[in-house]
Order: C-alpha cells, then sequence, then structure tokens
C-alpha cells in the first residue's frame, strides 16, 4: 500500500504558481521522495526528487519540510501542457524499487 | 538518446493464451522494471530486474514472469490469460538504484 498522501485533485490558473503537498508522516531515514507525472495516453514522467534538501530542476522545485514528514512540489508557472497526475513516491536506497504509486493528484489547469 | 521502448503498442489476445511483452531500456541501464496500470487499480508494481537478476516482486501471481539478457533488454510473459489482465503495461528503466526512473509509453493488452 501507498506511504503517500496526496489530494485527489487540483485547479490551477495558467501562469500560476501550483504547489502540490504530499504527506508522508512515516518516512523513514534512507528515503527518497520521488514525483513524477503521468500525462494522458502515456506512461509516467520523472519530475524531481530529493532526500533532505529543497530540490530545483528545469521541470520543478521540490520543498522538503525539516522532519521530512511532507513535501510540496511546486510549479513555477504552469501551462496547460502540465495538466496531468502527479505522484508522490518514496523509494528506499536500500531497496530494489519499492516504488509503490499511489492514486496521485489530477492537476487541472485553466486558461 | 532514444528512451525506452516497449513493444507491441497494443495487442489483443483471447482468454487463456499466452502474452509475451518487451523492453529496451535506455542504454547504460541495467535496472528494469514492470508496472500494470488498471483503471481500478492504478499502477501496480509488477517486478524489477538488474544485470539479469530479479530483485523485487510486486503481489502477482505466478502467471506473471519476466526476465532481463544480457543486454539489458527484458521481457515479460503472462501466462493463461483472463480478463482481468487487459490492463496497461510499463516498462522503466534506470541507471542507479538513487536515481529516478524513465518509463516506455506502454503496450495495452486486451482480453476477449
Amino acid at each position: 500500500d501507498a506511504k503517500t498522501t496526496q489530494p485527489n485533485s487540483m485547479e490551477s490558473n495558467e501562469e500560476e504558481p501550483v504547489h502540490l503537498p504530499c504527506n508522508h508522516s512515516t518516512i523513514s531515514g534512507t528515503d527518497y521522495i520521488h514525483w513524477y507525472r503521468q500525462l494522458p495516453s502515456q506512461g509516467p514522467e520523472y519530475v524531481i526528487h530529493g532526500l533532505t534538501s529543497n530540490v530545483n530542476n528545469r521541470m520543478a522545485s521540490l520543498a522538503i519540510a525539516e522532519d521530512r514528514k511532507s513535501s510540496t512540489l511546486i510549479l513555477h508557472r504552469a501551462t496547460l501542457r502540465d495538466a496531468a497526475v502527479y505522484y508522490c513516491i518514496l523509494r528506499d536506497v536500500g531497496e530494489w524499487n519499492d516504488m509503490r504509486f499511489g492514486a496521485g493528484t489530477r492537476l487541472t489547469v485553466k486558461p | 538518446k532514444a528512451g525506452v521502448t516497449q513493444t507491441p503498442r497494443y495487442l489483443i489476445k483471447t482468454r487463456g493464451q499466452q502474452v509475451t511483452l518487451s523492453c529496451s531500456p535506455i542504454s547504460g541501464h541495467r535496472s528494469v522494471s514492470w508496472y500494470q496500470q488498471t483503471p481500478g487499480q492504478g499502477l501496480q508494481f509488477l517486478f524489477e530486474y538488474f544485470s539479469e537478476t530479479q530483485r523485487n516482486k510486486g503481489n502477482f501471481p505466478g502467471r506473471f514472469s519476466g526476465r532481463q539478457f544480457s543486454n539489458s533488454r527484458s521481457e515479460m510473459n503472462v501466462s493463461t490469460l483472463e480478463l482481468g489482465d487487459s490492463a496497461l503495461y510499463l516498462c522503466a528503466s534506470s541507471l542507479a538504484t538513487t536515481g529516478g526512473y524513465t518509463f516506455g509509453s506502454g503496450t495495452r493488452l486486451t482480453v476477449v
């Protein structure tokens, strides 16, 4: 069963920032926080991942709480192409692909 | 560079038959994982291979099996197909255990 909790859906306006939350209260010290997104009719796409410090890449930023029990994926300027299901997943560095996907958050972007 | 390639893209099979799906990972990636995606159950982990060895297995019956070849290409097989096996089967590859996974576009299997 999934070890993360995400809202079922969120809405955003185009060109505005989006903050997608994820709770993972049972996270262990060796769990990396991964985010993937899935566009319609496509396989999931890697977005970002991190362990303790906040991370930035060309797609998004990942803000990790100090106690690591929650994190937030930040899309700085949402576009219509960002409409997708976003998955927050914990992956233990010591285990081979123990990535259990939950239901994710369906993001709708309004023009 | 080429992404993860899955073949075929679409497949229709009859109950009781068996099917083999293929996955070619990104060049240099030695870890290959398989997932099943259905509207009711979402994305479910099937198994992962690294250097031709199965490292982890999800909660699926023995009808689901896989293997990985020395060139890292992987195949999964489903025997005695059931209607409930209709799903999108996704393959993902990774360079290292701490990195992200790259997914293919999947094989959509329909069992009739």
